[in-house]
């Protein structure tokens, strides 16, 4: 699977907009893009995933120019409950989706009131 | 609740000691994944399981290390001789394999610490 690079933290306060971008060079072309989110002492929970261009669902969007070797995970109007790290994640789903998810690191986004 | 859940979430062990892990991952969910975390970062692939069939291993497992999931339900993770190094979170996720969907759902995990 491709490695991703992220930012290892960022602050935020309640309300603001918050974009945590993630890099990926080497993608491949049979490669999407996740993103999970983890709480302390809870598993990671999937938040979403993109090919190209734009997704967007309930909780997030996801910006992936036209190279795809980067792509913006776009948290709208922050609360303090959004305190987690975010995991970028790029692999082949292909037929049967990924075996394996291979995490770095993350981002560990802090909320402040 | 009909999520991926685990037990016992906390285990406190003496080194030397063996070990086992309870997963029970969402009905019909025909794979079952096993992931480790130590503090600070993200989880690694140990196994993951399709039905009964284990189908990739990490090198991450060592000998000591073994899992089974035998009717295709629930797995078990079984720790032999532990060691102060296998302190982290186990997490067990599964997935419904339909095509190219395949998110993870993940249990809330079980802490070993090793003493």
């Amino acid at each position: 699977l491709a490695k991703t690079t992220q930012p290892i933290s960022m602050d935020s306060y309640e309300g603001q907009e918050v974009n945590i971008t993630c890099s990926h060079n080497n993608i491949a072309t049979n490669d999407y893009i996740t993103w999970y989110q983890q709480f302390p002492s809870q598993g990671p929970r999937f938040i979403i995933q993109g090919y190209k261009t734009k997704v967007t669902n309930e909780v997030a969007s996801l910006f992936i120019p036209a190279d795809r070797k980067s792509s913006t995970l776009s948290l709208p109007r922050v609360s303090l409950s959004d305190t987690a790290v975010y995991y970028c994640l790029v692999g082949d789903i292909g037929s049967g989706g990924y075996n394996k998810l291979i995490f770095g690191a993350g981002t560990r986004l802090a909320v402040h009131p | 609740d009909t999520g991926v859940s685990q037990n016992p979430r906390h285990k406190i062990t003496k080194r030397g000691q063996n070990v086992t892990f309870r997963c029970d991952p969402i009905s019909e969910h025909n794979r079952l994944y096993w992931y480790r975390q130590t503090l600070g970062q993200g989880p690694e692939f140990l196994t993951y399981f399709q039905n009964e069939a284990q189908l990739e291993k990490s090198r991450l497992l060592s000998d000591r290390f073994s899992a089974e999931r035998p009717k295709g339900s629930f797995s078990t993770l079984e720790i032999q001789r532990t060691e102060q190094g296998d302190s982290a979170m186990y997490l067990c996720a599964s997935s419904f394999v339909l095509g190219s969907d395949n998110e993870q759902f993940f249990g809330p995990g079980t802490r070993l610490t090793v003493l």
